[in-house]
């Protein structure tokens, strides 16, 4: 599976929107980029994933390079909710499914 | 309410005991998970299951071992083989091999002295 590249910490204003990039240089054509986020002694939830195009939903955006070699997660209007550590994923959609959680990045919404 | 349920939420257990640490789910899913992840770290595959009565070792089975004999139900044993067994261990689930969202439940504390 293609290596993430995260930033270790980031803090955000409540209210903005967070900009969380990921970098995944080695991706291959079958793999899709997905987030999750956990908040302390949680388990993690999932946020949104993609493969090639931009998606929505109702917690998150994510936008996906043409040549698909980092994405961006976006929070359009931070809560302190939303304090959490975000872990982005690149994993094939296959039969052998399993995901791989690096050390993620530690968003800290702040008041 | 459909989930994942984990209990105990802390567990305690002295060097040299097995402990089995249960995980149950009502969303009808076929595959099952489990992760360790100690103070600081991401998540780390021990097994996973994609249906009844079979399961694969995952990144870091030894020490541990699980059975799947209930489509809801996953339990995982922490034995004595594990060097380093005081850890966070969650478990998730997912429709199927080859959905792409995985539902986490609460944890479960393990501290072992």
């Amino acid at each position: 599976d293609a290596k993430t590249t995260q930033p270790t910490s980031m803090d955000c204003a409540e209210g903005r929107a967070a900009n969380l990039p990921c970098n995944h240089s080695t991706i291959s054509g079958n793999e899709y980029v997905y987030w999750y986020r956990q908040i302390h002694s949680q388990g993690p939830q999932y946020i949104i994933h993609g493969l090639k195009n931009n998606e929505t939903n109702e917690m998150a955006s994510l936008i996906i390079t043409e040549d698909r070699k980092s994405s961006t997660l976006i929070l359009p209007h931070a809560t302190l909710r939303d304090t959490a550590v975000y872990y982005c994923i690149v994993s094939p959609r296959s039969n052998d499914y399993k995901l791989s959680f690096g050390a993620g990045t530690t968003v800290t919404v702040r008041a | 309410d459909g989930g994942i349920t984990q209990s105990p939420k802390y567990l305690f257990r002295k060097e040299g005991q097995n402990v089995t640490l249960s995980c149950e789910q009502n969303l009808n899913h076929d595959a099952m998970y489990w992760y360790r992840q100690d103070p600081g770290q991401g998540l780390r595959l021990i097994y996973y299951s994609q249906i009844v009565n079979d399961f694969q070792k995952g990144d870091i089975a030894e020490g541990y071992s699980v059975s799947r004999e209930k489509k809801e139900s996953f339990p995982l044993t922490v034995t004595s083989a594990q060097k380093n067994p005081t850890a966070f261990y969650l478990c998730a689930s997912s429709e199927d091999r080859s959905s792409y969202e995985q539902y986490f439940g609460p944890g479960t504390r393990l501290t072992v002295t």
